[in-house]
Order: structure tokens, then sequence, then C-alpha cells
């Protein structure tokens, strides 16, 4: 597609629901990140995949968090159990080189 | 540790005037220097990046930034400000040898005073 598409763009669910998020990347990008900003915060690496490599999963906060990437395209970030300091801005960004990303709108998640 | 700080949260511009957004990084390999801006409800969008070369940089929206190794800072400058830039800036910074891993400051708000 034109550039990255995450959705829904709006989610709101109850505490200690579980919670999938989407990510489809720019068409040939295999690089494809996961972040999270909070309020007021910066960007908060959460996870990493490149090609069939293992992701490097290094900013996954808890062992709640999970995120799968499908035949190299579509991502989904998966959030079991949330909890109200899950409640954020989810980012994807995808690149074709390990530097430039590309980012989607976001998927803002309120946790109730 | 790798560390990227923009030191002012928010910073009020009268439109016209000049713009200067600073970003300092933390550790001393060589680093690859990017800017971004969110608008609001937007997704972030590159401005400009710095990877090798030329320590004055040229992006978009008639912005620049200047790489200065001796004070570890890539400064974002625009001469004049238009209503339409108001939003959130965020400098970010990658290292070969973090496996080019963005490290991102807090971002700074960029208000402009009509």
């Amino acid at each position: 597609g034109a550039g990255v598409s995450q959705s829904p763009s709006n989610k709101v669910t109850e505490k200690g629901k579980d919670v999938e998020l989407r990510c489809d990347p720019i068409s040939g990008h295999t690089a494809l990140y996961w972040y999270r900003q909070s309020l007021g915060q910066g960007l908060e690496f959460l996870i990493y995949f490149q090609g069939n490599s293992a992701p490097d999963k290094s900013g996954l906060p808890s062992d709640r968090f999970s995120a799968e990437r499908t035949g190299g395209s579509v991502s989904t970030l998966t959030i079991q159990r949330t909890q109200q300091e899950d409640s954020a801005v989810y980012l994807c960004a995808s690149s074709q080189t390990r530097n430039e990303q590309f980012f989607g709108p976001g998927t803002r998640l309120t946790v109730l | 540790a790798q560390s990227v700080t923009q030191p002012d949260i928010h910073i009020t511009v009268s439109e016209g005037a000049s713009l200067e957004l600073r970003c300092n990084y933390s550790y001393g390999a060589t680093p690859y220097l990017f800017w971004y801006v969110q608008s609001p409800g937007q997704g972030l969008q590159l401005l400009l990046k710095y990877f090798s070369g030329d320590t004055l940089v040229q992006g978009i929206k008639g912005i620049e930034a200047e790489f200065k190794r001796s004070q570890s800072s890539f400064n974002l400058r625009k001469p004049s400000v238009h209503w339409s830039d108001a939003a959130e800036y965020f400098c970010a910074v990658a290292w070969l040898d973090s496996n080019y891993q963005l490290i991102w400051g807090a971002g700074t708000k960029l208000i402009i005073k009509p």
C-alpha cells in the first residue's frame, strides 16, 4: 500500500481483557517495529522484526505482550490481561533499510 | 548507556520568528541522527536524517539540522516558522553497535503564537 496502516485506530477495553492490534507495513519493507507512546512521552521500543530472523523482543515490558509477523508482512501485537498502565498509543513502523522508518497513524488503546 | 535528550519540553515561538530545537545524545560511537515531526492526530513523519558527510543537513519544510560531534548535538533550525509548524518534534539516534535500534528523545512541543 501507499503507507503503513494500523487498525483499529482506537480501542477501548476493560481491564483484564485481551486486545489485538494490527499493522500492515509498506509492501516490500522487510523490517517492522512496534513502539508504545504514552501521554507526553517519547517512543518506547517494544519489538523488531527483520525478514525471517528471530525478532528482537528486548523492549516488551512483560510477558503479557507478544507479537507475530505472518508471511513477512502483516503483524499483530497482542496484549493479554490488559492493565490500565497499558493505555497508550501503539505505533508501528516499517523500513526497507535498517535506519529510515515509516510510521503508521497508531492505535490509541484505552484500558478502563 | 545510550540516551537522547531534548531539554525543552515546550517551546513557544511567534509566527515568522526563527526556531531552534535542541537534541543531545550520550554515547561516543558514530551516530545516525534523525528528526521526526508528529502533528496532532497524525503519524510520525521524517524531517531529515544524518548518516555521514556534510554536517549541515537540509530537510523538508525549510528545516535544517547541524551535527556537531564535539557537542554531541543535532539541533534543528528553521528561519521562519508558520502556524502549521505547530507539532511535536522528536529527535532519534541509532548506533551501529546497538543494532541500529533507534533511541528516542522525549519530544519538544512547538507552540506558535500568532
